[in-house]
């Protein structure tokens, strides 16, 4: 059962252009949310993170924002660039767990430039 | 930033034979570490939690007396699949947080491969 879920696999957007990325969640514990960006052959990296009591969160060109009572969280990333091209995953925990997070199924970005 | 170490990135192995996997924190001490496995085109998938000095929690449907692991320090665990087999094929992926909440770093993956 994926209590984690990225519906969309792949995305391409045009460079210098908005690019979109959508996680939901089943389990309404869930209280901290990570994004990863993970090129071919490498471990994923952390992005981004957000917590339950916040539903905005900004560095630099990556937002991510959160829907607690839709259980839906998004990554934005503008303006888009080459180099973002890569799968990124979006996971999510119950913070007192310590670390046990659960992942989408990533979703593959391609920056076309 | 916190490094985590992953080796071997890549190893080919014999059914029947086990394979022994490394994950180390190099700049910080991890309590807990966690053993992940993708297959093509899906999540990564958790299979255990690997807790120092304890034994490992698994996650529901993964072998334990297949999958060991072991926590020996704050900086090392070591996943040692057993007997494999051509299914066990996959990437496994380590990771290791510096507390409640924090950010989890990733060790690079290792490539399985059992022929």
């Amino acid at each position: 059962d994926q209590q984690v879920k990225q519906n969309s696999p792949s995305l391409s957007v045009q460079e210098g252009r908005i690019s979109i990325l959508n996680c939901d969640y089943t389990n309404s514990m869930f209280d901290y949310f990570l994004w990863y960006k993970k090129y071919p052959a490498e471990g994923p990296t952390f992005l981004i993170s957000i917590s339950s009591i916040k539903d905005k969160n900004e560095d630099g060109r990556f937002t991510v924002f959160l829907n607690k009572s839709a259980k839906h969280l998004s990554l934005h990333i503008v303006p888009s660039q080459p180099g973002d091209s890569a799968v990124y995953f979006c996971a999510a925990g119950r913070d007192y767990t310590g670390n046990q997070f659960y992942f989408g199924t990533g979703t593959s970005l391609t920056v076309i430039p | 930033g916190a490094v985590v170490s992953q080796h071997p990135s890549r190893v080919i192995c014999k059914s029947g034979t086990s394979v022994k996997i490394e994950c180390r924190s190099l700049d910080f001490q991890a309590t807990t570490m966690f053993w992940y496995r993708q297959f093509p085109k899906q999540s990564l998938m958790l299979m255990a939690t690997s807790n120092e000095g304890s034994k490992a929690t698994y996650e529901q449907g993964v072998e334990k007396d297949k999958f060991l692991i072991n926590h020996a320090s704050l900086t090392l665990s070591t996943l040692t699949v057993t007997s494999a087999h051509p299914e066990d094929s996959s990437f496994y992926i380590c990771s290791a947080g510096t507390g409640f909440g924090s950010p989890l770093h990733f060790g690079n993956g290792t490539r399985l491969t059992v022929t």
